[in-house]
Order: structure tokens, then C-alpha cells, then sequence
């Protein structure tokens, strides 16, 4: 079957702008995960949506990072007033809740200039 | 909260060798621990885990074991391929939380 989707694959910003980064979870799954990863780093946690919940946004870094999950389909995460340490390959997955297995997508690679 | 260190940061081995990547947590409540292959270019992939009720779990030639009282888990790989060449991520949470944390991952590099 289909697995998480992101778009686009890579984008490139001028510092100051805003951008806006969108995953497709696996249909079904109720819990959907933003993770940072910078070159040659681990994966650092963003924020967690689950179903109706209010998400959990301890990981996000700094008011102008934010995201929006429409009920249990497409998020997406916005980067306001990008800055170059902003720049990093951002995952996404998600997860059959309560089960912990996590599937990823294959990135969105943010270079900002 | 939960703290993952993971050793070594590179491994290096020749076609045929095992190759064994450690992690250490430190939060007891922990109960489940997955390990994440992640290919140049592509997001990670689940490739075995394990639950705190187990100590051993094998998956053709991958195999994972946990050691609870010592805190401790590995990922043990037997006759490598250069395509397990990649970087190897593990993982620990648990306790309520559904938040994984991370180690900060060991590149394979399995020479033919």
C-alpha cells in the first residue's frame, strides 16, 4: 500500500521568507510525528499529533516553527521568517495509536540562503 | 526525561562479518525499543524491535537483544552485504510517552 508522502522533496528559500512543508500519513493511521534532522545528525522530535488531541508541541524549537493536522489526514508544518540554522531535512511519520511502530516519509530537504 | 547513547558512530567491516551497534537508555520506564535503517537520500525504515518482555528477538539475519537491568540494547547483524551499508538509528520510549528519543545514529560501511 501507499506509505507517508512528503512534498515537496527539496526546497530552497531565501532567509526571511516563510515556508510550508506538507506530509500524507498511511490512511488509518491516527498518530503523526515532525521530526528535524540535520546533516549527519540524529532525529530530533518537532511535535506529535493523535487523533483529536491537542498535539504535543515540546520539540518545536521556536514560535516560528508550527503545524496543523487536519483530523487523522495531511499535515503541515510552517516555517516563518526561515533562518539558515532552520536548514535540515524535515521527516515526518505516523503510527497505528496505541501500537509504537512508526513509518517515515522520505524527507523534505530545506536549504535556506 | 529519556536519554539514548549510541556506539559506535561508524563501523566499518568487511563483506561477510557481523557487526554489532550498541545503545544505552536511562529511563527505566522505557518498554519499547525499535531500530531505524536509513539509506542515503530516504527516511528512515523500521527494520526490527523489540518490547521490554522479550530479551531476544531475531529477523532472518538481524537480531536484537535487551538487557532491562543493565539498561542496555543491541543490534546484531550476521553475514553483511554491502547493501546493509547505511546509517542505524535506535530508539527507546515507553512509560505513557509516545515520543520516541533517539540515538544519533552509527553509519555502516560493509566493504565487498
Amino acid at each position: 500500500g501507499a506509505g507517508v508522502s512528503q512534498s515537496p522533496s527539496n526546497k530552497v528559500t531565501e532567509k526571511g521568507k516563510d515556508v510550508e512543508l506538507r506530509c500524507d500519513p498511511i490512511s488509518g493511521h491516527t498518530a503523526l510525528y515532525w521530526y528535524r534532522q540535520r546533516l549527519g545528525q540524529g532525529l530530533e522530535f518537532l511535535i506529535y499529533f493523535q487523533g483529536n488531541s491537542a498535539p504535543d508541541k515540546s520539540g518545536l524549537p521556536s514560535d516560528r516553527f508550527s503545524a496543523e493536522r487536519t483530523g487523522e489526514s495531511v499535515s503541515t508544518l510552517t516555517i516563518q521568517r526561515t533562518q539558515q540554522e532552520d536548514s535540515a531535512v524535515y521527516l515526518c511519520a505516523s503510527s497505528l495509536a496505541p501500537s509504537y511502530e512508526q513509518y517515515f516519509g522520505p524527507g523534505t530537504r530545506l536549504t535556506v540562503t | 526525561g529519556e536519554n539514548v547513547e549510541q556506539h559506535p558512530s561508524t563501523l566499518s567491516v568487511q563483506e561477510g562479518d557481523s557487526a554489532v551497534i550498541k545503545c544505552t537508555y536511562s529511563d527505566s520506564a522505557s518498554n519499547y525499543f525499535p531500530w531505524y535503517k536509513q539509506e542515503l537520500g530516504k527516511g528512515p525504515q523500521l527494520i526490527i524491535d523489540i518490547r521490554s518482555n522479550v530479551g531476544e528477538k531475531k529477523d532472518q539475519r538481524i537480531a536484537v537483544t535487551l538487557n532491562k537491568t543493565a539498561k542496555h540494547f543491541s543490534l546484531h547483524i550476521t553475514e553483511t552485504q554491502p547493501e546493509d551499508s547505511a546509517v542505524y538509528f535506535c530508539a527507546a520510549l515507553g512509560g505513557g510517552s509516545y515520543i520516541p528519543t533517539f540515538g544519533r545514529g552509527t553509519s555502516l560501511i560493509v566493504h565487498p
